[in-house]
């Protein structure tokens, strides 16, 4: 079965708590993608990293860390100093020499 | 500024009828644009992709529209269904920091009535 995952499909987080989101894909795409989702606006990059151990901050990295230790993962930390983490949260990979993204099912984070 | 707007923000048919979505873009250099179907509590799923030289396209019964110079987009549901229900997003693509960037709409979401 192959494609991007991401779990859990629901998380919670409490105050001061960091939380880690997972995202792994088996499609052997180099560049891979966080976006957060909120209500009435438009999906807005987080990180997003093209090759193994390099990654780059998006537009509202603050609060947010990631790794790239392998091809097919690429974790997603929401850290204390992320004051409003309440979101949709999407992972998407491509494949080289192509713009389309590829999007896994997404995780919902609240906070308690 | 580079900005996608959608309209409108949200619509509700009943199953059988006809309905288009509406995208403008400010993107400049404008390469292509891409309408994706985003199921309740899904990830994205792309429809179809609009290059410059492209007028119009059809996917089943989706058809999207574009007009460079005025830089609007439409999309078309024919004889919409009840799993058409979902929200419709269109993306363009803007080249910057040496890599694509995608420009997201906030999106029309749709409900299909019985």
């Amino acid at each position: 079965d192959g494609g991007i995952t991401q779990s859990p499909k629901y998380l919670f987080r409490k105050e001061g708590q960091n939380v880690t989101l997972s995202c792994e894909q088996n499609l052997n795409h180099d560049a891979m993608y966080w976006y957060r989702q909120d209500p009435g606006q438009g999906l807005r990059l987080i990180y997003y990293s093209q090759i193994v151990n390099d990654f780059q901050k998006g537009d509202i990295a603050e609060g947010y860390s990631v790794s790239r230790e392998k091809k097919e993962s690429f974790p997603l930390t929401v850290t204390s100093a992320q004051k409003n983490p309440t979101a949709f949260y999407l992972c998407a990979s491509r494949p080289e020499r192509q713009e389309t993204q590829y999007f896994g099912p997404g995780t919902r984070l609240l906070v308690l | 500024k580079n900005q996608v707007e959608q309209s409108p923000q949200s619509l509700i048919i009943l199953e059988g009828k006809n309905c288009t979505l509406q995208c403008n873009y400010t993107v400049s250099p404008f390469s292509n644009l891409r309408w994706y179907k985003q199921d309740t509590g899904r990830g994205p799923v792309s429809l179809t992709i609009m290059t410059f030289s492209e007028n119009t396209k059809s996917n089943g019964r989706y058809t999207a529209t574009l007009d460079a110079d005025t830089k609007q987009s439409s999309l078309h549901i024919t004889a919409s269904q009840l799993s058409d229900s979902a929200s419709y997003i269109c993306v363009v693509p803007l080249f910057s920091g040496g890599y694509n960037k995608l420009i997201f709409g906030a999106g029309t979401r749709l409900a299909v009535h019985p």
